[in-house]
């Protein structure tokens, strides 16, 4: 079975302090690792999908990198409006026609950035 | 382009009575998934349908919860004889296949309240 597991479960970080979000699971073969950004009473909001070991995504502040047991999430200079919940998801082989495509979310990071 | 749009964005109902949640997916993706996320607990996955294929049920929680998809777009979830342990926020998600990118995107959801 997929797990993913994010650490810490929350962060409070100032202004301009950098810091990394951690996320790691578990796979029968990884197909994918995705982040998404969750806003209060919002649907997730897709930011990366990752394919590889080794492989890197940039989008801003925001760059996520993966290894073959974790991927972190690293936020550059923050700004208040990166406030929001990170969650990390992973999807696993297709496994004889059933579950393709179904993702294996861990409980998500509460990022709050102070100014 | 537009989003994945659900209906209603909330939904108040007493124990015992017959719900039924609506998803809009993106035009032309052929995949569609539903989530759930309660209070505390990451999303959860509950059904699938890709194209004219069988859905994946094996998420679903009980018997009472159900769902289908017309015409290979709208789809509908629908919960009989609610309990109060169904209350969460239910998500919709499609994803475009027949591509190599392979992530969902996600609508607003239906926040469920159970009295």
């Amino acid at each position: 079975e997929d797990q993913v597991t994010q650490s810490p479960e929350a962060l409070r970080l100032q202004e301009g302090e950098s810091s990394s979000l951690n996320c790691s699971y578990t796979v029968s073969g990884l197909r994918g690792l995705f982040w998404y950004r969750q806003d209060p009473g919002k649907g997730p909001e897709f930011l990366f999908t990752l394919y590889s070991a080794g492989e890197e995504k940039e989008k801003e502040r925001l760059k996520a990198t993966l290894t073959k047991k974790e991927s972190f999430l690293h936020i550059t200079a923050p700004k208040p409006e990166d406030s929001a919940t990170y969650l990390c998801a992973v999807q696993g082989l297709y496994a004889g026609g059933t579950s393709y495509g179904k993702l294996t979310f861990g409980q998500g990071t509460i990022l709050t950035v102070h100014p | 382009g537009a989003g994945v749009s659900q209906s209603p964005s909330n939904k108040v109902t007493e124990k015992g009575k017959d719900v039924e949640l609506r998803c809009d997916p993106i035009s032309g993706h052929t995949a569609l998934y539903w989530y759930r996320q309660s209070l505390g607990q990451g999303l959860e996955f509950l059904i699938y349908f890709q194209g004219n294929s069988a859905p994946d049920k094996s998420g679903l929680p009980s018997d009472r919860f159900s769902a289908e998809r017309t015409g290979g777009s709208v789809s509908t979830l629908t919960i009989q004889r609610t309990q109060q342990e169904d209350s969460a926020v239910y998500l919709c998600a499609s994803r475009l296949t027949g591509t190599a990118m392979r992530e969902q995107y996600f609508g607003p959801g239906t926040r469920l309240t159970v009295t």
